[in-house]
């Protein structure tokens, strides 16, 4: 059962253009949303994440949209550049337990110059 | 700091060999996890670790060990390998509290 789903798997967007990435969830216990960035040859790191509270939080070019009754979470970049083409992964957490996340299968997002 | 570093960088098994692939972190952190990566799904969690001693499994256990008898080391042991163990392996560590999971470089892992 896939608790997080993520989509599209690959995107293709002009240096400039908005990239959207789109994760659905299904657990409402869940209560930390992160996005890691994963570059070729590296491990994820974690790129910006989101409480339930909120439904907007923005960090440079990298804007997370969350929209609670939906469950459902996005992340924009804004002004995309050929440094941003990496996979991308959203994940949901669940802190009552031992924090262990759950991953959607990645976005891969290449962007041209 | 280091970070979470692993060794080797690659590795080709054939069927039915064994191996370690090592995983260390210098930041003190009690939690420590396995996943492997696989192209189009996701990171799936081999098994994980909340402190020296205590090991727990995660969604695919199978054909994998671990141990944990230090805080900074967590290393995963394949018993006997399978094409299907074919894949790139991360081990990641966390502090208590905190949600932020911290990657090592991966460990890309062809058996044939």
């Amino acid at each position: 059962q896939q608790q997080v789903k993520q989509s599209p798997q690959s995107l293709i967007v002009q240096k400039g253009g908005i990239s959207i990435i789109n994760c659905a969830y299904e657990n409402t216990a869940f209560d930390y949303f992160p996005w890691y960035q994963q570059f070729p040859g590296k491990g994820p790191a974690l790129l910006i994440a989101i409480r339930p509270d909120v439904s907007e939080k923005k960090e440079g070019r990298f804007t997370i949209s969350f929209n609670k009754s939906a469950k459902q979470f996005s992340l924009h970049i804004m002004d995309s550049q050929p440094g941003d083409s990496a996979t991308y992964f959203c994940a949901a957490i669940l802190s009552g337990g031992s924090y262990i996340p759950t991953f959607g299968r990645g976005t891969s997002l290449i962007v041209h110059p | 700091n280091a970070g979470v570093t692993q060794t080797p960088k690659f590795r080709i098994l054939k069927i039915g060999q064994s191996m370690t692939l090592q995983c260390t972190q210098d930041m003190n952190h009690n939690y420590m996890y396995w996943y492997r990566q696989d192209p189009g799904m996701g990171l799936k969690l081999i098994y994980y670790s909340v402190g020296a001693g205590i090991t727990d499994k995660g969604e695919v256990p199978n054909g994998y060990n671990v141990s944990r008898s230090t805080t900074e080391d967590f290393p995963l042991r394949l018993e006997l390998a399978a094409p299907s163990q074919t894949s790139v392996y991360f081990c990641a560590s966390r502090n208590p509290g905190y949600y932020e999971q911290y990657f090592g470089p991966g460990t890309r892992l062809t058996v044939t």
